[in-house]
């Protein structure tokens, strides 16, 4: 079975501060994928990375940066001088390359940016 | 490029009406799936399909939901007859396939059943 889990509900903090939102995960495939998605106050569910099981490089892409970690089943998400506009919840999904194709979901992390 | 199409919006019912909900994945994507998000179970994947076929329906909560991809622009997901705790926002999601295993989103029908 696959479960994804953020044992973050909330998280509030103050522009231009840092912020990390954890994710850890639990699966017997060897090959999978992780996500990251954004649903911002609109409601719909934004793609933001994609990661394969084979690939623990760190990616960087502007002021949000991933920390994958195979050895503690973790891929961490880190948003450097956050901004009003990240406010979000941000849900991280597992994915198997094989059979079953579907995301799992984490419960979400609903991070607010106060100015 | 127009991304996933979700219609309507908005739907609110009585219960036992009733309940068509319409998607149009990204042209080009062969895979389509069906989720709801509600706040006591999150975003569950309720049937997926590829090339059209359905693949996986065990998310798919009773009969009363039935699901449809009569081609490769169009999908339905219909509950007769709905009830109160169907309430949710369902999303119809596409991908392309091969190596991309990401899936775009619609911006989801939000339904209520009173």
């Amino acid at each position: 079975a696959q479960k994804v889990t953020q044992a973050q509900t909330e998280i509030s903090v103050v522009e231009k501060e840092d912020v990390t939102l954890d994710c850890v995960y639990e699966t017997r495939d060897t090959t999978y994928y992780l996500f990251w998605y954004k649903q911002p106050p609109s409601g719909e569910l934004v793609f933001l990375i994609r990661r394969n099981s084979f690939d623990e490089q760190n990616e960087i892409s502007g002021r949000y940066s991933w920390n994958f970690q195979k050895s503690t089943s973790s891929f961490n998400f880190t948003i450097t001088a956050s901004q009003v506009v990240d406010s979000a919840v941000y849900f991280c999904a597992l994915s198997a390359l094989r059979g079953a194709q579907k995301l799992v979901f984490g419960q979400g992390t609903r991070l607010t940016i106060n100015p | 490029d127009a991304g996933v199409i979700q219609s309507p919006r908005h739907e609110v019912t009585e219960m036992g009406q009733e309940v068509t909900l319409r998607c149009k994945p990204i042209s080009g994507h062969n895979s389509l799936f069906w989720y709801r998000q509600t706040m006591m179970r999150g975003l569950e994947l309720l049937i997926y399909f590829n090339n059209n076929v359905p693949i996986d329906d065990s998310g798919m909560p009773e009969d009363r939901f039935s699901a449809k991809m009569p081609n490769a622009s169009f999908s339905t997901l219909k509950i007769q007859p709905s009830e109160p705790r169907d309430s949710a926002v369902y999303f119809c999601a596409s991908r392309l396939g091969g190596a991309n295993y990401e899936q775009y989103f619609g911006p989801g029908t939000r339904l209520t059943v009173t």
